[in-house]
């Protein structure tokens, strides 16, 4: 697989703390946001999406928060486990035009 | 995992020369996208396309081509490789154009 040595945020939390990534997206005209999951040599794998029309979403282990006023998302991810240590990326969508992806953050869990 | 593969994984290239790096999807999505990632940059798009025959092009298309003569099938072409177009090239496909975009697992070309 592919990974790209990025030079990232990077937030370090403890195994079993909540984790929480923070994104600003640059549209506010867009419509339907994505966090993706990128692991070592792989490629970005979906996590959870929100419309424009809700400011919450929930998931397992993982919740969204959406801020239309400041274009901001938020990624909340309880109790951290050692297989969520990964580059996590937000990303935007105005109907049908491409998926525009932020620089990502990278979560490194301590066992 | 949607089936979208990237080929070749690896690939290393001399200053001039052209490359063709493929994607195929087995899902019949209609929208098939090309993107580039670099450090400090993330994903930033090169190319899309939104049917057969039907492409667009992205944030950072100078120096590249696609096809898709098949719904299955997008190709992505460096004319001319130059050693800028370093990267890890991912290629992403879905149905309705907009919200989830499966990845493939990425092509690492490096150019020297």
């Amino acid at each position: 697989g592919e990974s790209v040595g990025l030079h990232l945020p990077t937030l370090s939390v403890q195994e079993g703390d909540n984790s929480i990534i923070n994104c600003a997206y640059s549209n506010s005209a867009s419509d339907y946001f994505i966090w993706y999951k990128q692991e070592s040599g792989k490629g970005p794998q979906f996590i959870i999406d929100i419309r424009s029309n809700m400011d919450k979403r929930q998931g397992q282990r993982v919740t969204v928060l959406l801020n239309k006023t400041v274009k901001h998302l938020s990624l909340q991810i309880a109790a951290t486990q050692p297989g969520d240590s990964a580059v996590y990326f937000c990303a935007e969508n105005l109907g049908n035009t491409p998926l525009v992806f932020g620089k990502g953050t990278r979560l490194s869990v301590i066992a | 995992d949607a089936g979208i593969t990237q080929s070749p994984r690896h690939k290393v290239t001399e200053t001039g020369t052209p490359v063709t790096l493929r994607c195929h999807q087995t899902e019949n999505h209609r929208y098939m996208y090309w993107y580039r990632q670099d450090p400090g940059h993330g994903l930033r798009l090169i190319h899309y396309s939104y049917g057969v025959k039907d492409t667009d092009k992205g944030e950072v298309s100078d120096g590249y081509s696609v096809s898709r003569s098949k719904t299955e099938d997008f190709l992505l072409t460096l004319e001319s490789a130059t050693s800028s177009q370093t990267s890890v090239y991912f290629c992403a496909s879905n149905g309705q154009g907009r919200g989830e975009a499966f990845f493939g697992q990425g092509t690492r070309l490096t150019v020297v």
